[in-house]
């Protein structure tokens, strides 16, 4: 049972125009969320998070928001350059349960074009 | 500081057979993740450890084992391999206690399965 979901597999966007990435959850136990990016042959690393106490998070051209209500965030990239062409993951901690253990989304590939 | 290794890199299988991974973690980190990512699915929880004990398991089979040393590398085993186990396998350590985006990860082992 998927409770972390990220519809889009891709998403094409222009370099120096703004990537939206969503994320839907199903599990209102989830009280801290991570996106993570991911390039080939390498992990995932860590890019921002945010807590479910707060409706945004901003760390230089990423900002996360978080709709609670909606159960569904949203990794925003403003300007989107070559180097951010990866995988996105969108993960989330369930309240009580260790940092060791996150349920992630299937991921979005991003590609970004000249 | 090195990151978290994984060896090996690349292995391949045929059904039946049985499979060991293994995870060097980040010095000082005595807490190990291990996360199974195959296409569509993105990356599931398979266990976590921590001071040579499993504190939380993902839903998979039996067939998925694992153990930590008393120095925190751990060790993955899947036994009677199936096709579907073939994935990439993902272990991440991080220090006990802090939040989630201080999980890093390694570059994973991918198995194939034939």
């Amino acid at each position: 049972d998927q409770q972390v979901k990220q519809n889009s597999p891709s998403l094409s966007v222009q370099e120096g125009r703004i990537s939206i990435l969503n994320c839907d959850y199903t599990n209102s136990m989830f009280d801290y969320f991570l996106w993570y990016k991911k390039y080939p042959a390498e992990g995932p690393t860590f890019l921002i998070s945010i807590s479910s106490i707060k409706d945004k998070n901003e760390d230089g051209r990423f900002t996360v928001f978080l709709n609670k209500s909606a159960k569904h965030l949203s990794l925003h990239i403003v300007p989107s350059q070559p180097g951010d062409s990866a995988v996105y993951f969108c993960a989330a901690s369930r309240k009580g349960d260790s940092w060791g253990k996150l349920q992630f989304g299937a991921g979005t590939q991003v590609v970004v074009t000249p | 500081k090195a990151g978290v290794t994984q060896t090996p890199r690349y292995l391949i299988k045929t059904r039946g057979q049985q499979v060991t991974l293994s995870c060097s973690p980040i010095s000082g980190h005595r807490s190990v993740s291990w996360y199974q990512q195959t296409p569509g699915q993105g990356l599931q929880f398979l266990f976590e450890y921590f001071s040579e004990t499993q504190r939380n398991k993902g839903n998979f089979p039996g067939r998925f084992s694992g153990r930590q040393f008393s120095n925190s590398r751990s060790e993955m085993n899947v036994s009677t391999l199936e096709l579907g186990d073939s994935a990439l396998y993902l272990c991440a350590s991080r220090v006990r206690g802090a939040r989630g985006e201080t999980q890093y990860f390694g570059p994973g082992t991918r198995l194939l399965v034939l």
